[in-house]
């Protein structure tokens, strides 16, 4: 079993939909990561949570620690939203991060 | 913006042959890692470096895998004996205050 799990693996959407990808967790963590995987290859980190939630701009990302969830949304998605997102985990005992296998998340115009 | 650089972007070389693929991290950084993604596959961990030695790693790291940080700015993932299972992007990151900070990446094709 993956100690990290996303849902769903694929998501296509309209433009201008409320997107939510989910991640559940295994293990004790530090913290959790969202981080978006353009195309080409580049990785880009969107947020680090270890409790609560954070807002940057039409994306909003929560962590329910007791629960070992986290959720990140995306408000009027754009074409431009495209992208894979990937959540991963910083174990809490050291500096190892598990990754997700992603999300892979298409905005139609 | 601060940015971490990685060289080369693309590399094919031949199996059995070593490669150094080289990062250079955002300087006020403490923590560096290592990281690979097969083509078709999620990112995996392999390395994690700090205060001029490894702090972590991956099962995958093993012998054929070295890291260093020869001169205080460039951070270095040696495979001294690549083999075909080695062709990937590899990702180079450094971080400060927990965020991680990614390069580009490294496209290792091993023929």
């Amino acid at each position: 079993k993956n100690e990290v799990e996303q849902s769903p693996q694929n998501l296509t959407a309209q433009e201008g939909e409320f997107i939510t990808i989910n991640c559940s967790y295994s293990v004790g963590i530090s913290a959790l990561h969202w981080l978006q995987q353009h195309p080409g290859g580049g990785i880009v980190s969107l947020f680090m949570l270890s409790s609560g939630k954070k807002k940057h701009g039409r994306l909003i990302a929560t962590i329910n620690i007791q629960e070992k969830h986290s959720s990140l949304h995306i408000t009027a998605s754009h074409p431009r939203d495209s992208a894979v997102y990937i959540c991963a985990v910083r174990s809490f005992a050291g500096d190892k991060i598990i990754f997700g296998k992603g999300t892979r998340l298409h905005i139609l115009p | 913006e601060p940015e971490v650089t990685q060289t080369p972007s693309h590399q094919v070389t031949q199996m059995g042959q070593e490669v150094i693929l080289r990062c250079v991290p955002i300087s006020n950084h403490l923590y560096f890692y290592w990281y690979r993604q097969i083509l078709g596959q999620k990112v995996e961990f392999l390395v994690s470096f700090y205060n001029n030695e490894i702090s972590e790693k991956s099962e995958i790291f093993d012998d054929q895998f070295s890291v260093e940080r020869p001169d205080g700015s460039n951070f270095t993932l040696k495979i001294r004996s690549t083999k075909l299972e080695d062709s990937a992007m590899y990702f180079c990151a450094s971080s400060v205050g927990g965020e991680l900070f990614f390069g580009e990446g490294s496209r290792l094709t091993v023929l």
